[in-house]
Order: structure tokens, then sequence, then C-alpha cells
């Protein structure tokens, strides 16, 4: 049973580019969460999205960024006009249900803002 | 919202002792507390976790304990090892509303020395 899947592993955009990271959750799993990881420190919640819903996205910045989960295909959190503060690296968990199941980490994305 | 808080940041022991690290949570709500383990440029890993309806979990030389009423909750490690340097984090539930989205803290960076 293949893990959580991310891509890229690595992304690179120079200000003002887009920013488009993947996430395929495990099998059999149908929540999706997005985490956002500065350099030495936690792990911030930013959204949780079920097929073709977003549940909760309190930790979202309100302007730039956007997630999705469609009915077909990976989950892409997406980040428009990318600024040196968004460089970070960002998380992708999946879980089987939505009551208190551990969450399963994919190996991130780490992206750069040059 | 649900706030954690971790300490110590970092934590230095010999092989062979123990390292207890400490949070506390202010949600009286959150009933699944878990800890994940990261190691350098990799995805956290559970380790272990409790629920509200248990005081004490053990697996080996890692033990949970939780105390609902003072909204606590601790990670000993025992007999620690030179693999056992990792970052560690604890988490909670972030919501009576059983979204499974979870509050991250801070993160003890654990270091144990051969």
């Amino acid at each position: 049973n293949a893990g959580v899947m991310q891509n890229p592993r690595h992304l690179v955009r120079r200000r003002g580019q887009e920013a488009r990271l993947r996430c395929s959750p495990m099998k059999g799993h149908s929540h999706v969460y997005w985490y956002r990881q500065l350099p030495e420190e936690g792990l911030k919640f930013m959204v949780y999205l079920q097929k073709e819903n977003i549940i909760d996205e309190s930790g979202m910045p309100k302007e730039r960024f956007s997630a999705e989960f469609p009915k077909e295909g990976p989950s892409i959190l997406r980040i428009q006009q990318v600024v040196r503060g968004d460089s970070a690296a960002y998380f992708c968990a999946s879980s089987p249900s939505s009551g208190n199941s551990p969450l399963h980490f994919g190996n991130g994305t780490r992206l750069t803002v040059t | 919202g649900e706030n954690v808080e971790q300490h110590p940041s970092t934590l230095s022991v010999q092989e062979g002792d123990s390292a207890v690290i400490k949070c506390t949570y202010s949600d009286s709500a959150s009933n699944y507390f878990p800890w994940y383990k990261q190691e350098l440029g990799k995805r956290p890993q559970l380790i272990i976790d409790i629920r509200s309806n248990v005081g004490e979990k053990k697996d080996q030389r890692i033990a949970v304990t939780l105390n609902k009423t003072a909204k606590h909750f601790s990670l000993h490690i025992t007999e620690t090892q030179p693999e056992d340097s990792a970052v560690y984090f604890c988490a909670a539930s972030g919501d009576s509303g059983n979204t499974g989205k979870l509050i991250f803290g801070q993160g003890t960076t654990l270091q144990v020395k051969p």
C-alpha cells in the first residue's frame, strides 16, 4: 500500500510566479490535510479537504492560497504570486476518517522562492 | 481555537538515560493526542498516540501519559539510543467538531549523545 505521495519534492519559483503542489492520499483515505513548516518550526495547519469539498480552511492565508481535492486526481495546493516568505516545506497528510485517526504524512514539497 | 505548548525546545541526554517531553493544550474538548518523530529532511512519523479515555500507554521504550484535568500530556523515552535523535512533535485534535485536524506543538529537538 503506497503511502501519501507528494510531488514535486523540491520546487523553485521566482517571486511572482505560481506554485502548484500535488498530493495523492493513501489508498482508501478520503480526508486530506495540508500543513506548512517553516525552517526549524512546527507544523501549521492550513486546510482540510474531502473529495470536492473544503471542510476547514481556517489556517489558509486570505489571499494567494487555494486548495482543491477534485473527484478524480490528487489534491492541489496552489500559491499564486509567490513571495520569499512562502518558502517552506509543505506537507500533505491523509486519514481514512475524520474522527481522531492518525494522520499519515507525505514526504513534503520544499518550496524555495528566489 | 486549540493551542498546544511544548517544552523543552531542545533536550540533550546521554545514551541510556531517559528523556521526557511535556505538552499542554487549551481546548478541553480535545480527545486525541498523537506524537510524531521527524528526522532531518524527512516526513513526520507517528510513534505513539493516546485517546482521552486512557491515562497511559506504553510501547516498548516509549510511553505517553495524559492528565485531562490538568490538560497536559507527556512523552517518555527510556534507555535512549543515538537513533532516537530527532525532532519530536506533540499534537492535539483541533476541535470538538471532529474534523481530524491536529494542532501541533512547536517541537523538541532531542539529541542523544553516545
